[in-house]
């Protein structure tokens, strides 16, 4: 089974540029998730998605936007790269039925580094 | 919202050592618990959780968690620790109809 792919896994990007990193999930998973991950700070929420059409923001989604256009596909775009943003990033899904939290499934991982 | 500290960044533990690594939640409602591990260069796994019913909880690899709810705390544990145990561990709360939240880790390495 994929579970959760993301690409690419590698990035370097200059400041001012802008890209998508891209999530799809194979499990039909309501919920779906971007972190960002941080020496010392764990992982931190960006934005969510509770299903195709609804994304909200998360702990800090300043420099980014997302889309759910479909229950698969989560990909989250900076719109113009800063070295702050510089770190590694996961999606993560799971079924999110509003009486219970279920494991969430991760990808890989994009080691993002913004020059 | 939920919110959780992990009371130890790093744990070191010579091998077939018990480990007991330490998380603190906090929340109005009544919370889920979870402890995920993060191998070198990749994504996180579940060890173990906790929704309801009984307050031990044994996970994968040997691992087991006690949620303690007049302590607010979900402390994991394992008997005896080996080599392919060092990674970084992460404890997550979240509740019904929430996000699900993070602590900043602990990195456990497990020496001969």
């Amino acid at each position: 089974n994929a579970g959760v792919t993301q690409t690419p896994k590698f990035q370097v990007l200059k400041t001012g540029q802008s890209m998508t990193l891209q999530c799809a999930q194979d499990m039909n998973h309501e919920y779906m998730s971007w972190y960002r991950q941080d020496p010392g700070m764990g992982l931190r929420l960006i934005h969510y998605s509770v299903g195709a059409g609804i994304t909200d923001q998360g702990e800090v989604p300043n420099g980014y936007n997302v889309s759910r256009s479909t229950t698969e596909d989560f990909p989250l775009r900076l719109l113009s790269a800063a070295p702050s943003q510089t770190s590694v990033y996961f999606c993560a899904s799971s079924y999110f039925p509003t009486s219970r939290h279920t494991e969430a499934f991760f990808g890989q991982g994009t080691r993002l580094t913004v020059v | 919202a939920q919110s959780v500290t992990q009371l130890d960044s790093q744990v070191p533990v010579f091998e077939e050592a018990p480990v007991e690594l330490r998380c603190n939640y906090s929340s109005s409602v009544s919370v889920y618990l979870f402890w995920y591990v993060q191998y070198p260069n990749q994504g996180l796994q579940l060890l173990l959780k906790y929704l309801s019913g009984s307050t031990l909880v044994k996970g994968i690899n040997g691992f087991e968690a006690e949620f303690n709810k007049s302590q607010t705390s979900f402390h994991l544990r394992k008997p005896s620790v080996h080599i392919s145990d060092t990674a970084e561990y992460f404890c997550a709360v979240s509740a019904p109809g929430n996000d699900m939240r993070f602590g900043a880790g602990t990195r456990l390495t497990v020496k001969p």
